[in-house]
């Protein structure tokens, strides 16, 4: 089983539609949350950054955590086409230096 | 700010080859960590160099090494290639500072394709 579960999708919205997005993990020594974004022949671009449950908003952007039910999501509103990437998240704990572990990766298209 | 570099962005070897990529991070970071990313498994971890110091490895054979130079580029090689082998090599550095958030900000990747 991997320590990180994310649906891969792909997911198909219409422009202005919420979007949510999710993973679970199994490991409950993770204690940083990351969703990064990662646009077709580029590099993973860091979207939100949280350590502890509850909710971060930045935008259009939220990232909750729950750490009770190890599961974290990442929501969209107003979703555009430029939206459209494929959206990962990533996870750490205090003594993993800078290593991730990553979902698998979830395919997003907003079409307008 | 420069971001992260990483050349060449795109490789194409044979079997058997080895290969040498590189990677400059953000000026001012110190720890720089190497992604395998493939279609079936996803990103995965190869190792992360601090301070010229190898602090964290992966579950990868001994083929894929890295280095981590005084001005904090990094190098990773492969050897004996394998067709497995052809990925997307991302590069990802971080200031790794005790009380700072440690983001991690990637490269464009370098794309080995092994045939």
């Amino acid at each position: 089983q991997k320590e990180v579960e994310q649906d891969p999708g792909p997911l198909s919205v219409p422009e202005g539609a919420i979007v949510s997005l999710n993973c679970t993990y199994s490991n409950s020594a993770f204690q940083y949350f990351m969703w990064y974004r990662q646009y077709s022949r580029k590099g993973p671009e860091l979207l939100m950054y949280t350590y502890s449950s509850g909710n971060k908003e930045d935008g259009r952007f939220t990232a909750q955590v729950d750490k009770s039910s190890k599961y974290i999501s990442l929501f969209i509103r107003d979703s555009q086409p430029s939206d459209s990437a494929t959206y990962l998240c990533a996870m750490s704990y205090s003594t993993s230096g800078s290593r991730l572990t990553f979902g698998e990766g979830t395919q997003l298209t907003v079409n307008p | 700010k420069a971001g992260v570099t990483q050349t060449p962005r795109y490789l194409i070897k044979t079997r058997g080859q080895q290969v040498t990529l590189s990677c400059s991070p953000i000026s001012g970071h110190r720890s720089v960590s190497w992604y395998q990313q493939t279609p079936g498994q996803g990103l995965q971890f190869l190792f992360e160099y601090f301070s010229e110091t190898q602090r964290n490895k992966g579950n990868f054979p001994g083929r894929f090494s890295g280095r981590q130079f005084s001005n904090s580029r990094s190098e990773m090689n492969v050897s004996t290639l394998e067709l497995g082998d052809s990925a997307l090599y991302l590069c990802a550095s971080s200031s790794s500072l005790a009380g700072v958030r440690n983001e991690q900000f990637f490269g464009p990747g370098t794309r080995l394709t092994v045939l």
